[in-house]
């Protein structure tokens, strides 16, 4: 199993441009989240999905979407990129919210 | 608000010595409590975990935390540390039912040779 995977690893935006961060996981896991790390704040949730086609918010959703389409993906959009969303971003995904796998990560620069 | 909270943000030890980390989380009922590492430039991986029952629990690479109700803390325990296990570690906790998983700050861990 590969596990949890994310693309692209890093990325470079200018302020205003959108795009997708992806992750995929091959566990059949029903539960799959994003989150964002920030120095000193420790990891934040930003959207999770319970199942294909279920998603809600978690703690700092503004500005970021996601869709769940498939079990497998569950990929995060950002619709129009500020320096504010300068962050690393981790997908993890578990059967239930408690023992999540994370994926290793997108280092994310908006300039 | 439910939170979790590590007092420390840096914490420095030589090779060989005990190390604890401290975890004190402020919710209404007992939260399932977890403790991920973090390696630079690598994602999360899962220590150890608390549901219920015994109070000390096991985990890999040589790690222990134990569950104080009176005190709501979950602190990391390990009687002699490597130099890799250097690495940020972070402090979670979920309500049983709940869905949002919460994170403390983390503590950065060096080790001196």
């Amino acid at each position: 199993n590969a596990g949890v995977t994310q693309t692209p690893k890093f990325q470079v935006l200018k302020t205003g441009q959108s795009m997708t961060l992806q992750c995929a996981q091959d566990m059949n896991h029903e539960y799959m989240s994003w989150y964002r790390q920030d120095p000193g704040m420790g990891l934040r949730l930003i959207h999770y999905s319970v199942g294909a086609g279920i998603t809600d918010q978690g703690e700092v959703p503004n500005g970021y979407n996601v869709s769940r389409s498939t079990t497998e993906d569950f990929p995060l959009r950002l619709l129009s990129a500020a320096p504010s969303q300068t962050s690393v971003y981790f997908c993890a995904s578990s059967q239930g919210p408690q023992r999540q796998f994370f994926g290793p990560g997108t280092r994310l620069t908006v300039l | 608000a439910q939170s979790v909270t590590q007092p420390d943000i840096h914490i420095t030890v030589s090779e060989g010595a005990s190390l604890e980390l401290r975890c004190n989380y402020s919710y209404g009922a007992t939260p399932y409590l977890f403790w991920y590492v973090q390696s630079p430039g690598q994602g999360l991986q899962l220590l150890l975990k608390y549901f219920s029952g015994d109070t000390l629990v096991q985990g890999i690479k040589g790690f222990e935390a134990e569950f104080k109700r009176s005190q709501s803390s979950f602190n990391l325990r390990k009687p002699s540390v490597h130099w890799s296990d250097a690495a940020e570690y972070f402090c979670a906790a979920i309500i049983q039912g709940a869905q949002k998983l919460v994170f403390g700050q983390g503590t950065r861990l060096t080790i001196n040779p």
